[in-house]
């Protein structure tokens, strides 16, 4: 079973719509991050999250807010979706003290 | 601040031939360094990575190594073959800072 699991993994919505999405995983990493990946854009961090009670905008947070419900899971909320929020999203953990992050598969998510 | 450069792509070889792709960065102090591959529909994998200056990070073929005297961490393989066509990002990891650098990400065609 993959360590770290992404819901879901296609999403098709529309301008306006609130949506979630979730992660989890079993890696047992205090350190969760969601990103977002545009073509050409390599990948720019939405949040993180240290612990349950910490939590972290990153560099493009406006319109979206995020959950850390659990040491296992943290999910990404768009309050009024939008086009340009069209991108392929992942989640990503991290041990406390090392750098490498641990990827889920993604979830595409389409705004019409 | 921290910061990391790669080649843009995207890069076409054909089968069996020598890729380089090239990373520099710019970071206070000892970052560590690393490579992640992201092959289609896919999370991003932790490839290799190196901790130290001189360090040499290795897996499946590839190899890269910490030059800390020109700030660079090339990412290397001598035989390339078709199931290496995927997107490459080299990132960087301060303890200092809280979140991984990436790289714009370098993607990879590889024909038979």
């Amino acid at each position: 079973d993959a360590d770290v699991t992404q819901t879901p993994r296609n999403r098709i919505t529309k301008t306006g719509k609130r949506i979630m999405l979730e992660c989890s995983q079993t890696k047992g990493h205090d350190r969760m991050y969601w990103y977002r990946q545009d073509p050409g854009l390599g990948l720019r961090l939405i949040y993180y999250s240290f612990d349950v009670k910490d939590i972290n905008k990153g560099e493009i947070s406006d319109g979206y807010s995020v959950s850390r419900q659990a040491q296992a899971k943290f999910s990404l909320s768009l309050e009024s979706a939008i086009p340009n929020q069209t991108a392929l999203y992942f989640c990503a953990t991290s041990d406390l003290d090392r750098g490498e992050q641990y990827f889920g598969p993604g979830t595409r998510l389409t705004v019409t | 601040g921290n910061s990391v450069t790669q080649m843009e792509g995207p890069v076409t070889l054909s089968e069996e031939a020598f890729l380089t792709i090239n990373c520099t960065y710019t970071a206070t102090g000892y970052p560590s360094l690393f490579w992640y591959v992201q092959y289609p529909g896919e999370g991003l994998q932790l490839l290799l990575k190196a901790t130290k200056a001189d360090d040499k990070g290795s897996n499946k073929g590839f190899e890269a190594t910490y030059r800390k005297e020109t700030t660079s961490f090339h990412l290397e393989k001598g035989s390339v073959q078709v199931s290496d066509s995927a997107v490459y990002f080299c990132a960087l990891w301060h303890s200092s800072a809280s979140k991984i650098i990436f790289g714009s990400g370098t993607r990879l065609s590889i024909r038979p």
